[in-house]
């Protein structure tokens, strides 16, 4: 079965250079999830779509932005990069049909950023 | 927000032995799902249980939604099973907001 595609899986950067992460959701899913996982922590959450339209919002700092595209793969752009933006970054996807409850999430298996 | 915490933080097996995993979250939800994170990194999908009691293979999973808490059962461990286990749940207001816990270490003796 299909499964969340992230690009890179490998990502070096410099302070202060950008960083543009890619997700492809599973097929007909119509929800998507940004994460943000720093060493030994848990996934902390960033910011969602739903529809192309902007859902939830977390965690995300200023620096950083997304946005889904109407094939309804996602990008989240982060900017400035700090020391501290070093983290694995998860994109999971959903298929939410409107007002359900329901809402099972399928992770990626993420971008690993590392800011020298 | 919502707050989830599970326990223990930290659990030693030996192969073959059995072990509970807790999760206790603060508020009604609508969504519990229970995730295996192996040593690479990857996250797993082990069970999407807001309420109920699922079965697969050793393991199973039970959430009891009024008293607010979550068990995850592995049977047999194998050493196989070692990593983090994380309970994450959200409630509908609007939007999906996901809370992870901070997970259970799991490490398997052979």
């Amino acid at each position: 079965a299909a499964g969340v595609i992230q690009s890179p899986r490998h990502l070096i950067k410099e302070k202060r250079e950008t960083a543009t992460l890619k997700c492809y959701p599973i097929p007909r899913h119509d929800t998507v999830y940004w994460y943000q996982q720093g060493p030994g922590q848990d996934p902390q959450f960033l910011i969602s779509f739903y529809e192309k339209m902007q859902s939830d919002k977390g965690s995300i700092p200023d620096r950083f932005s997304a946005q889904q595209f109407s094939d309804y793969h996602s990008e989240l752009n982060m900017s400035s990069l700090e020391l501290g933006d070093s983290a694995l970054y998860f994109c999971a996807s959903s298929l939410r049909r409107g007002d359900r409850p329901y809402n099972e999430q399928f992770f990626g298996p993420g971008t690993r950023l590392t800011v020298l | 927000g919502i707050q989830v915490e599970q326990s223990p933080p930290d659990l030693i097996l030996q192969e073959g032995a059995n072990s509970t995993l807790r999760c206790n979250f603060s508020d009604s939800v609508n969504n519990l799902q229970w995730f295996h994170q192996n040593p690479w990194g990857q996250l797993i999908n082990l069970f999407y249980i807001p309420s109920g009691t699922k079965q697969n293979g050793r393991l199973s999973a039970t959430t009891v939604a009024t008293e607010r808490y979550s068990l995850l059962y592995i049977s047999s461990s194998q050493t196989t099973d070692s990593g983090v286990y994380f309970c994450a749940v959200s409630k509908e207001t609007g939007g999906f907001k996901t809370i992870f816990g901070a997970g259970t270490r799991l490490f398997v003796k052979a």
